[in-house]
């Protein structure tokens, strides 16, 4: 069974909409972590979470807000949605520890913003 | 800061031929960080494929390989002979306290 699921897997919306991504994972790891990925980028880190409650500034903050109300869950909150925010997001969790996170992925969400 | 540039694809070879996908890396803030390969098989997340922590070691997975070369800050990836299903794309990756990956790298194995 998949450990990091995220739904939706694809989702279309409208300039200034709120859209609202979702990642769960049961792998119990403590860390979970946001990515979005563009052509010709890598992954680059929006927010991340040191466990429930907790969230943290990626490299690219701007215009997402997240959310972890528990171990499992880890939300992207995209409050007013804007067409250059297209792209693929990644969701992962890791098992932690100072340079020993490997990490976890889900298969991705493929986001159209309109 | 730290970063991680790798060969920019995509890499095209044929099924048994042989494959090399370069990466360096630069870390500020620590000597040594551990460093990693991640795969995207279409349709999939990313998973790690193989890492090395120890300067000086290979690491290996379903036929690839890396070597942690401190002296050139290098972690290229090999394989002697690839196959079709190989078809994906390669992310190296360095962790400093976070992950910092590279643009990733897609490889097209024709048959």
């Amino acid at each position: 069974e998949a450990a990091v699921t995220q739904s939706p897997r694809n989702k279309v919306a409208v300039t200034g909409g709120k859209v609202t991504l979702s990642c769960n994972q049961t792998n119990n790891h403590n860390n979970m972590y946001w990515y979005r990925q563009d052509t010709g980028h890598g992954l680059r880190l929006i927010h991340y979470s040191y466990g429930a409650g907790s969230t943290e500034k990626g490299d690219i903050p701007d215009g997402y807000k997240a959310s972890r109300p528990s171990q499992e869950n880890f939300s992207l909150i995209l409050e007013l949605a804007t067409p250059s925010q297209t792209s693929v997001y990644f969701c992962a969790s890791g098992d932690g520890g100072v340079n020993q996170d490997t990490q976890y992925f889900g298969p991705g969400t493929r986001l159209l913003v309109l | 800061g730290d970063s991680v540039t790798q060969t920019e694809g995509p890499v095209t070879v044929s099924e048994s031929e042989s494959l090399i996908i370069n990466c360096t890396y630069s870390a500020t803030s620590i000597a040594y960080p551990n460093l990693f390969w991640y795969v995207r098989y279409p349709g999939e997340g990313l998973q790690l494929l193989l890492k090395v922590i120890t300067a000086g070691q290979k690491g290996s997975s379903r036929g690839f390989e890396a070597t942690y070369n401190k002296e050139t800050t290098s972690f290229h990836l090999q394989k002697a002979s690839v196959q079709e299903s190989d078809s994906a794309v390669y992310y190296c990756a360095l962790d400093n306290n976070r992950i910092f990956f590279g643009d990733g790298t897609q490889l097209v194995v024709k048959p």
